[in-house]
């Protein structure tokens, strides 16, 4: 059971470039997250996904977007990299009911330069 | 080595002592408030959860405090040890959006 798998888990970029963060989950979860973090800020809410079909913005969500592709997979893109965007960005999922448990992927790590 | 009232980016604790780690919150409508742990290289790992009615739950060596009265939340880590070692996160939950805390980095002194 792979839980969630994030790719590429690393990456450099020059500003301006574009790129798409990959995740997927195997454990049959409705919603989907992207988080970003960075040194002493935690981790910030970029986009989320409630369910298949539906999407919604986050505390930081400028400069990226986001797809559900389907029940399993949530990717990320930057359509045009910054060095603001550096950071370590995470995957996570939550299973329908209302608790909190997030199952995060390993994370991201990405360097716009 | 406990730490109560303040919320502090750091603590050091020594082998076999209690923790106790803070963090406030700000949205009254949170239903669900959360402790993650993470390790160095790795993802948050779910430590344990608390629901806004309540005021206190227990896992195995882990209490949750709720305080909604002045929106305090804290941890307590009984007997800690040197596996303790990280970084905890609190986080609340208001339906399906989930916000983290800027992280308390424990450290346990052998």
């Amino acid at each position: 059971n792979a839980g969630v798998t994030q790719t590429p888990k690393f990456q450099v970029l020059k500003t301006g470039q574009s790129m798409t963060l990959q995740c997927a989950q195997d454990m049959n979860h409705n919603s989907m997250y992207w988080y970003r973090q960075d040194p002493g800020m935690g981790l910030r809410l970029i986009y989320y996904s409630a369910s298949e079909g539906t999407t919604d913005k986050g505390e930081v969500p400028n400069g990226y977007n986001v797809s559900r592709l389907n029940k399993r997979e949530f990717s990320l893109r930057l359509e045009s990299a910054a060095p603001s965007q550096t950071s370590v960005y995470f995957c996570a999922s939550k299973t329908h009911d209302k608790t909190g448990e997030l199952f995060f992927g390993e994370g991201s790590r990405l360097t716009v330069l | 080595g406990e730490n109560v009232g303040l919320h502090l980016p750091t603590l050091s604790v020594q082998e076999g002592d209690n923790s106790i780690i803070n963090c406030a919150y700000s949205n009254s409508a949170s239903d669900y408030f959360i402790w993650y742990k993470q390790e160095s290289g790795k993802g948050p790992q779910f430590i344990i959860d608390i629901r806004s009615n309540m005021d206190k739950r227990q896992g195995q060596r882990v209490t949750v405090l709720l305080n909604k009265t002045v929106k305090h939340l804290s941890l307590q880590i009984a007997a800690t040890q040197p596996g303790d070692s990280a970084v905890y996160f609190c986080a609340e939950k208001d339906d399906y959006k989930l916000s983290f805390g800027a992280g308390t980095t424990v450290t346990v002194r052998a």
